[in-house]
């Protein structure tokens, strides 16, 4: 059965705090990694994606997620977050198709 | 604003309704997926289109049905639904089906069925 497993559902920080989203998937061989990111009231967009090469991803607005194939992990993280973070975090995984299976992602909240 | 828009962005419908979805993309994209997000549970698939073909049924029970008339509209007719099929629906865009697409989503439509 497919498997992303995206713990800690809700999150809530101050703002300049850092954040770290895990991400774990469940299977063997050679996938794509993905965060998306859904802002209240608008629809999903892709934060960053990781097909191959440097296991650390850079993303927009900030993000970076790095992949760590022996721990079928691919966290997301910023150093600093702000307001405008808040959001639901949803990680994606896809193997040698383009079938995208999702995590029930993180709700983060960033208090002013 | 990713280009793909759908209508009605709500809709409540009784169980004995029939309703469609509609789906539409300004990417030139030649794949299109209809995904079900509901409570709690993570994103599902539920189909798949490409060139206008549909290439995946992940299990879907048969009160939906998919239609994709050209490689920019895709539509979800939906027929005596049940209040468990209350969720939103999305649907999603790429260029291709290559596993190095990028999918781009639409708002989705938030469906309540009574």
């Amino acid at each position: 059965a497919q498997s992303v497993s995206q713990h800690n559902h809700h999150v809530i920080l101050s703002e300049a705090a850092s954040l770290e989203l895990g991400c774990n998937y469940s299977y063997g061989g050679t996938v794509n990694l993905f965060w998306y990111v859904q802002y209240p009231g608008q629809h999903l967009q892709l934060l960053l994606k990781y097909f191959s090469g440097d296991p650390l991803v850079k993303g927009i607005k900030g993000f970076e997620a790095e992949f760590i194939k022996s721990k079928f992990s691919f966290n997301l993280r910023k150093p600093s977050v702000q307001w405008s973070d808040t959001a639901e975090y949803f990680c994606a995984v896809t193997r040698g198709n383009n079938r995208l299976a999702f995590g029930k992602g993180n709700q983060v909240v960033v208090i002013p | 604003e990713t280009g793909v828009t759908q209508t009605p962005r709500h809709l409540v419908m009784g169980m004995t309704n029939k309703k469609s979805l509609k789906c539409e993309q300004h990417l030139g994209h030649n794949a299109m997926y209809w995904y079900k997000q509901s409570a709690k549970k993570p994103l599902e698939l539920m189909f798949v289109y490409n060139f206008k073909e549909q290439t995946e049924n992940n299990s879907v029970p048969s009160r939906f049905s998919p239609e994709c008339p050209n490689s920019s509209h895709l539509f979800l007719h939906l027929h005596t639904l049940q209040p468990e099929d209350s969720a939103l629906y999305l649907c999603a865009s790429s260029r291709g089906q290559g596993e190095e697409e990028t999918q781009y989503f639409g708002p989705g439509t938030r469906l309540l069925v009574l």
